[in-house]
Parts: C-alpha cells; sequence; structure tokens
C-alpha cells in the first residue's frame, strides 16, 4: 500500500464549480501535512499547510481527519488558473526530529472555461 | 520566487557519460533534498542533507551520489549514465523547523535528463 494515496483524477470541472480533493496517508505517525500544486512541467510550490483544526486561505479550505488518516481540500469558485495538479505531502515525526515529505502522485484538475 | 537554482535545465547525453547536475540555494537553508519524477508519476526521494558534510539515501534506489560540503551547494553525480536514468530531476531545500514541524520546502525548477 502506497504511503500516501490520492483521488486518480483528472478532474474537469467548469468555471465556478466547487471541486474536492482527498487524500489518505498510510502511517500514523505522519506528523506534518501539506498541499502542494505543480503546474505542468514545472517545479512543486507549497500551496498550504494543513493544520489539525483545518484552515481556510481564500477559496482554498484544508481538511484533516487523523483518526481516519485523512486529508482534503476544497476549492471553490475554481478558476482557469486552477489547472493544475495537487500533491498531497506528509511527513513523519522520527523521536521529535523531521522525517522527509512523503509525495503522493496527485491530482490533476482542469477548469475549463 | 524561490532562490533555488539548478543546472542544466535540459541535458541530453550519450550512455556511459559521467555528468553532474548543480543545485545551489542562496536561502541559507540547512535541509537539501533531490527527488526524481518521471512524467506523470509522483516525487521520488533520492538523498538528502541535513547540513554540511552529511548525506543520506532517500527511499527510491539510485546509483546517483550527491555531495554537501558548502552549505548552499548539493550536486548530484551519475559516473555512467544509462537510458534507465532518463528522468527530471529535481532539487529542493527547506529550513531545519524547531520540533517535529516541518517547514516549506523550495524546489528548483527542475532538470530535464535524457540518456541516449
Amino acid at each position: 500500500r502506497k504511503e500516501v494515496e490520492q483521488d486518480p483524477g483528472p478532474f474537469n470541472v467548469p468555471e465556478g464549480a466547487t471541486v474536492a480533493f482527498n487524500c489518505t496517508y498510510s502511517n500514523s505517525a505522519s506528523q506534518s501535512f501539506f498541499w502542494y500544486r505543480q503546474d505542468c512541467r514545472k517545479e512543486p510550490k507549497l500551496l498550504m499547510s494543513v493544520y489539525s483544526s483545518g484552515n481556510e486561505d481564500g477559496r482554498f479550505t484544508a481538511q484533516l481527519n487523523r483518526a481516519s488518516q485523512y486529508i482534503s481540500l476544497l476549492i471553490r469558485d475554481s478558476k482557469l488558473s486552477d489547472s493544475a495538479t495537487y500533491l498531497c505531502v506528509v511527513s513523519l515525526n522520527y523521536g521529535g526530529s523531521q522525517g522527509n515529505l512523503i509525495f503522493g502522485k496527485g491530482t490533476k484538475l482542469s477548469v475549463k472555461p | 520566487e524561490a532562490d533555488i537554482y539548478q543546472t542544466p535545465r535540459y541535458l541530453v547525453i550519450g550512455t556511459g557519460k559521467k555528468i553532474t547536475l548543480e543545485c545551489s540555494q542562496t536561502m541559507g537553508h540547512d535541509k537539501m533534498y533531490w527527488y526524481q519524477q518521471d512524467p506523470g508519476m509522483e516525487l521520488h526521494l533520492i538523498h538528502y542533507s541535513y547540513g554540511v558534510n552529511s548525506t543520506e539515501k532517500g527511499d527510491l534506489s539510485s546509483e546517483s551520489t550527491v555531495s554537501r560540503i558548502r552549505t548552499e551547494h548539493f550536486p548530484l553525480t551519475l559516473e555512467s549514465a544509462r537510458p534507465s536514468h532518463t528522468s527530471q530531476y529535481l532539487c529542493a531545500s527547506s529550513e531545519y523547523g524547531t520540533g517535529w514541524r516541518n517547514t516549506e520546502a523550495f524546489f528548483g525548477q527542475g532538470t530535464r535528463l535524457t540518456v541516449v
């Protein structure tokens, strides 16, 4: 079983739609959670960190459910510029030290006019 | 914009050649990483470093080697390139945050390597 699994995608949505991405992680020792965005043939960039209480940044809302080992990203009022691949990222806690970032395969979003 | 740079951006090279992919960052980050990513696939960590003179192998076995003689520089070397090494190589860096919480990783633009 992969350590980080995401919806396979691609998601093809019209402008203005609300879209939700899901992600599950296998290791309960995971401590840090992120969503990164990767445009076609570009490097990944941090979209937002995910906090236990959930957090929002404009049109983007991230949720974490530790009991179910589940992370979600909600995008409201989709824009054409949101078209990209969204990567779910987790890291483990090794005895109080930072673990390395583990990337999911990503979910491709295509927003159409 | 992140201050992390990779050269070359694109490299086409013959089998058996030795190559070094360069990565430099000017943010003073202690932690640096090399990831390998095939088209449409996930990133795989192949090497990382906690600081000068520290190098560790990542989750994906790789025939490449790395060195960290200076904080800002983390080159990756392939002694004898093969077609199976064809891929995109992404370098990243991050601060070494306090406690267990990870900090943001900044990526370079990547090197697309083709071995013919």
